[in-house]
């Protein structure tokens, strides 16, 4: 079946910019999850979706980062007024249930961003 | 968050047995184990998970010590393309389920 979809597979922009990357998760997941991975470093957790609501946004960096998931599957993350320091792999997951601690994650390709 | 400890990169031959590693001294009670690893230039991917017992899967196996403070990846017969970054974390049922990575393991296959 198909996996975790991310588009575009890669964004370059200019500082000061405003991006969109959307996310398509598993049919039929619930759980909807973004991190940032950095060259070198392992991903780092950004937000994390409960069918429409955002139950964890405690990763996003500051409030230039925001991310909606209006009917419960596709998501979109939104970065405002860019910076050279937001550039990294975009990563999104999706599982089918949050509720138990060994639920797999099923991560989608990233989205490489780049801030000119 | 308990944290894990891995050594930054291992070597292997192929179709030699890989350990890897993973110290985890301060993981609680419902802390599950679980290694994803990533392969250049795509997501991670989830390879397998335990709680206390030892678990195989047609990817893996993993040791979990007695006292649950370390765990071991067991690939058992390594692959070119096994070589890849591998991560050992722990997931709790009050973090929201995400995942905390940690710098992980690269291991690479020498053929």
């Amino acid at each position: 079946g198909a996996g975790v979809s991310q588009t575009p597979s890669n964004k370059v922009t200019e500082k000061g910019k405003y991006v969109e990357l959307r996310c398509d998760p598993i049919s039929g997941h619930t759980a909807l999850y973004w991190y940032r991975q950095s060259l070198g470093q392992g991903p780092e957790f950004l937000i994390y979706f409960q069918g429409t609501g955002a139950a964890d946004d405690s990763g996003l960096p500051n409030d230039r980062f925001f991310a909606v998931r209006p009917e419960g599957s596709v998501s979109t993350l939104k970065i405002q007024r860019t910076e050279r320091g937001d550039s990294a792999v975009y990563l999104c997951a999706s599982s089918p249930s949050p509720r138990y601690s060994y639920n797999e994650q099923f991560f989608g390709p990233g989205t490489r961003l780049t801030v000119l | 968050d308990a944290k894990t400890t891995q050594p930054n990169s291992m070597e292997s031959n192929e179709e030699e047995p890989v350990h890897l590693p993973c110290n985890h001294s301060t993981i609680s009670g419902t802390d599950y184990i679980h290694w994803y690893r990533q392969l250049p230039s795509q997501g991670p991917e989830y390879v397998i998970h335990g709680l206390t017992s030892n678990v195989n899967n047609r990817m893996a196996s993993l040791a979990i010590a007695e006292d649950r403070k370390s765990s071991t990846l067991i690939l058992h017969r390594a692959t070119l393309r096994d070589a890849a970054v591998y991560y050992c974390i722990l997931a709790s049922d009050n973090a929201g389920n995400m995942l905390t990575f940690g710098g992980g393991t690269r291991l690479m296959v020498k053929p």
